[in-house]
């Protein structure tokens, strides 16, 4: 069975410091993998998104994400963070028609 | 472009009395999803639509919840009756059915059940 793991439920961290959130996946066939962001009183949006090609995919706010098919993960990266990108990060898992999304990891970036 | 709209946004009543949630797609969008979001439990897939017909429904909770989508531009969750520990976010959801294609979600309704 196809499954999503966030291994940290929160990860607090210090403005302009770098941060990664991590993301284990589970699965036996071909891999479309998501990062969404929630924030506060919101649905989720989509972050990125990797389905084929280039391992690295970026977004449009400086968040990165490596596919790694050896370690079955795909983390996400940002080198350094701003106040707003306090959120709940959610890493997803595309099967068939719906998506498998993993608990969420709460970000939080301090002043 | 409108995304998904959802209505209402907040929703307060008391234990017993019926809900229901609204939930209009992205036009053109093939899939649409039901979820629900709480602290406990994290975000759950309730139910999910292709081409207006159910296909998954097992993540509905109990016979109390209902899902309808009478056509591509309308879904409705539907709770009766409510209880209090059916108190959560309500997220919908569409996609264009496409594998590999994103979901699309609406802002939710924040349900209370007192």
């Amino acid at each position: 069975a196809q499954s999503v793991t966030q291994l940290d439920s929160q990860v607090p961290v210090f403005e302009e410091a770098p941060v990664e959130l991590r993301c284990n996946y589970s699965s036996s066939v071909s891999v479309y993998l998501f990062w969404y962001v929630q924030y506060p009183n919101q649905g989720l949006q989509l972050l990125l998104k990797y389905l084929s090609g280039s391992t690295l995919v970026e977004s449009i706010n400086g968040f990165e994400a490596e596919f790694n098919k050896s370690q079955t993960s795909f983390h996400l990266r940002k080198p350094s963070v701003h106040i707003s990108d306090t959120a709940e990060y959610f890493c997803a898992l595309e099967e068939g028609f719906k998506t498998i999304f993993g608990a969420g990891t709460r970000l939080f970036v301090k002043a | 472009d409108a995304g998904v709209i959802q209505s209402p946004r907040h929703e307060v009543t008391e234990m017993g009395q019926e809900v229901t949630l609204r939930c209009k797609p992205i036009s053109g969008h093939n899939s649409l999803f039901w979820y629900r979001q709480t602290m406990m439990r994290g975000l759950e897939l309730l139910i999910y639509f292709n081409n207006n017909v159910p296909i998954d429904d097992s993540g509905m909770p109990e016979d109390r919840f209902s899902a309808k989508m009478p056509n591509a531009s309308f879904s409705t969750l539907k709770i009766q009756p409510s209880e209090p520990r059916d108190s959560a976010v309500y997220f919908c959801a569409s996609s264009p059915g496409d594998s590999n294609q994103p979901q699309h979600f609406g802002d939710g309704t924040r349900l209370s059940i007192l």
